[in-house]
């Protein structure tokens, strides 16, 4: 199965910070690639697909690069909506694995 | 309204069987594949398994294969999951989820609320 590794584990930023977030997948998934933002007790929420197609109704301080093996979510200027966690997750393979997840906090 | 709603979840004993269902309306629900997706209490989400738009495919995650099954009633627009030789480490929020595109594998767009499952004695 691809293993999906994303760091950091956590991530303390201020309102107005750049924050960018890498993704590792265990062998190459093309472009094969999703983020989602979760906020607790609510579901997750599909924010890129395809490595950097903004699903509609995001707002574009969020961004998606990346190919391969390595990808990256960047969030432009981080406001308090987007306190989350973030996930990863790879469709190259019938079997869709998950990064762990990155929780950014505040700081 | 586009909606998945999930039901069926509750307390089971290891080793029970429970049937979790989710519901689809405001959109052509035989056209996309669906997918189980759970989070254990605490943790991150973990992708349970997936079915084709007809149901003719059907794919698990390790962790569940062979004690789980996914099934679909597009009649009924209805995606189902049969858990059975339960443990405790199924003990999750399960999430029902829509591909985002009806012709090739993609993120999931749709979401449902979650049903809860806990696997206890």
């Amino acid at each position: 199965d691809i293993q999906m590794t994303q760091s950091p584990s956590t991530l303390s930023a201020s309102v107005g910070d750049r924050v960018t977030i890498t993704c590792r997948a265990s062998q190459s998934i093309s472009s094969w690639l999703a983020w989602y933002q979760q906020k607790p007790g609510k579901a997750p929420k599909l924010l890129i697909h395809k490595a950097s197609s903004l699903e509609s109704g995001v707002p574009s301080r969020f961004s998606g690069s990346g190919s391969g093996t390595e990808f990256t979510l960047t969030i432009s200027s981080l406001q308090p909506d987007d306190f989350a966690t973030y996930y990863c997750q790879q469709y190259n393979s019938y079997s869709r694995t998950f990064g762990q997840g990155t929780k950014v906090e505040i700081k | 309204e586009v909606q998945l709603v999930e039901s069926g979840g509750g307390l089971v004993k290891p080793g029970g069987s429970l049937r979790l269902s989710c519901a689809a309306s405001g959109f052509v629900f035989s056209s996309y594949s669906m997918n189980w997706v759970r989070q254990a209490p605490g943790k991150g989400l973990e992708w349970v398994s997936s079915i084709s738009s007809s149901g003719s495919y059907t794919h698990y995650a390790d962790s569940v294969e062979g004690r789980f099954t996914i099934s679909r009633d597009n009649a009924k627009n209805s995606l189902y999951l049969q858990m059975n030789s339960l443990r405790a480490e199924d003990t999750a929020v399960y999430y029902c989820a829509k591909d985002l595109l009806n012709y090739s594998p993609d993120g999931s767009d749709i979401w449902g609320q979650g049903t809860v499952v806990t696997v206890s004695s």
